[in-house]
């Protein structure tokens, strides 16, 4: 199957600072890529919707200044965390592929803000 | 907004015995997909599907999806330590995003 990557795996930041992940498809081009959060032992909240050359589509009740998306390429999207809180802290995941079919799920980043 | 059920929330069986998990929607969907997610890994697809009352198997998986395609399972048969993980059910609603359901986390006692 088709390969996605995230970077960093694992960050820790300060309380107030802003961390960017990385996320890149790197065998197929993906006009569309999805950003979920995972909480421990929870399921997988889609956050927003990340379209190559437009805005991303923010789900109800994510903050769309609070969380960054940029997707300038084919190949990548970043999420941007502003102004880190611990409550922000959470394991964050990508996805790459068409809704109609499978989605290929980024190794995830685990965020932890002190 | 559009919800996807899974049940249970968890299931421990010995090694060797059958695991089911169940995934309900109150409204239809359009397909459903599985994922397996290992602990500490991301989720993987497993497999779609999209038609009414559709079954597949892949070796000791079976899945199914309901007539009203409201709802689908999930079934391993005589289980193995590999197959522990969190399973995902992920149900499409025309064509909206998918929503994953809420997992069930299968353990194994060897």
């Amino acid at each position: 199957g088709a390969v996605v990557s995230q970077h960093p795996s694992r960050v820790i930041c300060k309380s107030g600072t802003s961390v960017k992940i990385e996320c890149r498809s790197l065998d197929f081009q993906a006009t569309t890529m999805f950003w979920y959060r995972q909480f421990p032992k929870k399921s997988l909240m889609l956050m927003a919707t990340s379209n190559e050359g437009s805005k991303a589509t923010y789900e109800q009740g994510v903050e769309k200044d609070k969380f960054l998306i940029n997707h300038a390429s084919l190949t990548l999207s970043t999420l941007t965390v502003t102004s880190a809180h611990p409550e922000d802290s959470s394991f964050y995941i990508c996805s790459a592929g068409s809704v109609s079919y499978e989605q290929y799920f980024g190794p995830g980043t685990r965020l932890t803000v002190t | 907004g559009q919800q996807v059920m899974q049940i249970p929330q968890y299931q421990h069986v010995q090694e060797g015995e059958d695991f089911t998990t169940y995934c309900n929607s109150s409204t239809t969907l359009s397909n459903i997909q599985w994922y397996k997610q290992r602990p500490g890994g991301h989720p993987v697809f497993l497999i779609q599907l999209v038609k009414s009352g559709e079954v597949k198997k892949q070796k000791r998986l079976t899945f199914q999806f309901g007539e009203a395609k409201k709802n689908s399972s999930l079934h391993i048969t005589a289980t193995q330590t590999t197959d522990v993980g969190t399973y995902f059910c992920a149900g499409k609603f025309g064509n909206e995003k998918l929503t994953f359901g809420t997992g069930t986390r299968l353990t194994i006692i060897p």
